[in-house]
């Protein structure tokens, strides 16, 4: 079976452009959650959904928003991009998101860049 | 808030060494807790978790058990190899409200030389 994926891999855009990063689940799964992970440093909640409803919502700005769609894939959009930007995005999913031990499987994530 | 605290790196060790990575975590309530691993340019894969007091996880010869009266889960091999060159993120999940995010610690760069 396929695994969590994402696109594309790498992005390079400049300050205050915009960009959206897609992830599909794995054939199944209902919930995807978004993190962050800059250099160096463990990866930080984004947003998580279930069923194309928003489920939860880390400590990001307005700037960033996602989506989930009927075949349960998604997509992360960040507007006016900041240099503090760059990092690598990682999607992953999970059958419902909060059944307890529940895994989250991850995705190999987008590396984003911002000149 | 809850929080994940785990050993910094980088560590090296030669290869079939005993391997220890600390963890210990602030939680509300019973989280479990999981250790993930990343290879250099991959995203995170699962290495093993615990769900319980006193579980222990395993997985490749790795191994972590819940001490709910320490608040721990440390990382241990007992013999390293060089394939085992990573970085390691310690992980809770609590639950509650409609909240069931990962929250990882900063990660523990491994190195094994041969």
């Amino acid at each position: 079976d396929a695994g969590v994926t994402q696109s594309p891999t790498h992005l390079i855009k400049t300050r205050g452009q915009q960009v959206t990063l897609r992830c599909s689940p794995i054939s199944g799964h209902k919930s995807v959650s978004w993190y962050q992970q800059v250099l160096g440093q463990g990866p930080q909640f984004i947003f998580q959904y279930y069923e194309k409803e928003e489920r939860g919502r880390g400590n990001f700005p307005d700037r960033f928003s996602a989506r989930q769609f009927p075949n349960y894939s998604s997509e992360l959009n960040v507007n006016a991009l900041l240099l503090g930007d760059s990092a690598l995005y990682l999607c992953a999913s999970s059958y419902s998101g909060t059944a307890f031990g529940e895994t989250q499987y991850f995705g190999p994530g987008t590396r984003l860049l911002v000149l | 808030g809850n929080s994940v605290t785990q050993m910094e790196g980088p560590v090296t060790l030669s290869e079939e060494a005993f391997l220890t990575i600390n963890c210990t975590y602030t939680a509300t309530g019973y989280p479990s807790l999981f250790w993930y691993v990343q290879y250099p340019g991959e995203g995170l894969q699962l290495l093993l978790k615990a769900t319980k007091a006193d579980d222990k996880g395993s997985n490749k010869g790795f191994e972590a058990t819940y001490r709910k009266e320490t608040t721990s889960f440390h990382l241990e091999k007992g013999s390293v190899q060089v394939s085992d060159s990573a970085v390691y993120f310690c992980a809770l999940r609590s639950y509650g409200g409609s909240q069931g995010n990962l929250i990882f610690g900063k990660g523990t760069k491994l190195s094994v030389k041969p």
